[in-house]
């Protein structure tokens, strides 16, 4: 089955430590995208990436850090320096950037305390 | 500044109805307009979407309909079943743009 698997569904940190979150898509697709939502709002790009080894900062980058160095495999980092890491993070791939058709995991809540 | 915007949080609607999501916009340049469905614990899945050249897009029970004058468009689900309650994301992009611009979604319930 092709999909996006991200892992864990549900993770909590401590305040102050970076946690890292998994996105792996067997899709084939070459640009992969991680959202971010909360309550009451819409889906918001935090980083995307459009081929391996590049990526760029979507509208809401700040204390969060991505790498590409594999075409199946986009993880985010949160960083101790995002101010409000609590949130549903979703990953996403498409076939280009620019696909209005983007295919999403199942989403991580991480919850910061 | 939010360019894409659903006013209403929640809907609810008896099965075999029409159900009717609306949805405004605020930038008149957008060159797609899509519709994505959300269920509990999943990712949201792609449903329909309607470029900006055409007022009207169908597909099964589903059709969009976009009004470029008022920027407004919205989604009509004829017959509504249970299966369609669900959270539904209007959203929109340039042709040239990277990224989708999604609204806060509406809660869709179909009532038996």
């Amino acid at each position: 089955d092709g999909g996006i698997t991200q892992s864990p569904k549900y993770l909590f940190r401590k305040e102050g430590q970076n946690v890292t979150l998994s996105c792996e898509q067997n899709l084939n697709h070459d640009a992969m995208y991680w959202y971010r939502q909360d309550p009451g709002q819409g889906l918001r790009l935090i980083y995307y990436s459009q081929i391996v080894n590049d990526f760029q900062k979507g509208d809401i980058a700040e204390g969060y850090s991505v790498s590409r160095e594999k075409k199946e495999s986009f993880p985010l980092t949160v960083t101790s320096a995002q101010k409000n890491p609590t949130a549903f993070y979703l990953c996403a791939s498409s076939r280009y950037v620019g696909s209005y058709e983007q295919y999403f995991g199942p989403g991580t809540r991480l919850t910061v305390t | 500044d939010q360019q894409v915007k659903q006013n209403s949080p929640s809907l609810s609607v008896q099965e075999g109805r029409i159900s009717i999501l609306n949805c405004d916009y605020t930038n008149s340049m957008f060159d797609y307009f899509l519709w994505y469905k959300k269920y509990p614990a999943e990712g949201p899945t792609f449903l329909i979407s309607i470029s900006s050249i055409k007022d009207k897009n169908e597909d099964g029970r589903f059709t969009v309909f976009l009004n470029k004058s008022a920027k407004h468009l919205s989604l009509h689900i004829v017959p509504s079943q249970p299966g369609d309650s669900a959270v539904y994301f209007c959203a929109a992009m340039y042709s040239s743009a990277s990224k989708i611009i999604f609204g806060s979604g509406t809660r869709l319930s179909i009532r038996p």
